[in-house]
């Protein structure tokens, strides 16, 4: 059984097309967590959520919109999609946020091209 | 300045061979360093952590060396294996707040028989 799993595993779009990556675990975690990491393997986070509650907001353009409808899921809304977004994102959680000490379990990755 | 500076970007170490990568940091705030290693086509998963009080932390074949003076930490693997070919980033935290961990630039090892 998954830990932590997100679809699509890979997703090719248009620039400007509007896309929606999924995120579940079934850990039983308060915290949930987005990443994005670049095509040099650059790691970094975008958002937090703690029982449903967005708890970290990067520095993130406003077309990334996070929704997490429980404490289970975790979704990543992206409006207009550019060149730029090309990246894989990682869906993680851990029990509880403890401001970097917490153990992070990571998904498998989304893969995203957008041409 | 939040920042953890990992070096090599990448190495080729012989199978039976010590691998070495090293993070320095500048924060003196931060108080936990994990490593996360990280296969192809998969998420990064903790490997090992340490924390200031201690100098080395010793899990299998693989250790973490803690120099807190120079700021500097370094994961050491132990009669490196083919199947230890992954990217391996060594992260660092500060004690309790809002702040989220802070990611080096990964270091890609190979493993080559």
């Amino acid at each position: 059984d998954t830990a932590v799993s997100q679809t699509p595993k890979y997703l090719v779009t248009q620039m400007g097309n509007d896309k929606s990556i999924k995120c579940e675990q079934n850990l039983g975690h308060d915290t949930m967590y987005w990443y994005k990491q670049d095509s040099k393997k650059f790691l970094k986070i975008m958002f937090s959520y703690n029982n449903k509650e967005l708890i970290i907001n990067e520095t993130v353009p406003n077309r990334f919109s996070p929704k997490s409808p429980d404490k289970a899921h975790l979704n990543l809304h992206i409006n207009s999609l550019e060149l730029g977004d090309s990246a894989v994102y990682f869906c993680a959680s851990s029990q509880e946020f403890r401001g970097g000490w917490e153990k992070l379990f990571f998904g498998s990755g989304t893969q995203l091209s957008v041409l | 300045q939040q920042q953890v500076k990992q070096s090599p970007q990448s190495l080729i170490v012989q199978k039976g061979g010590i691998s070495i990568i090293n993070c320095a940091y500048e924060n003196t705030a931060f108080d936990y360093f994990p490593w996360y290693q990280q296969f192809p086509g998969k998420g990064p998963a903790l490997l090992i952590a340490i924390r200031p009080d201690v100098s080395e932390k010793k899990e299998g074949r693989f250790t973490i060396s803690f120099n807190k003076s120079a700021k500097q930490f370094s994961l050491h693997i132990m009669d490196s294996q083919p199947g230890d070919s992954a990217t391996y980033f060594c992260a660092a935290s500060f004690p309790s707040g809002n702040t989220p961990l802070v990611f080096g630039k990964g270091t890609r090892l190979s493993v080559i028989a």
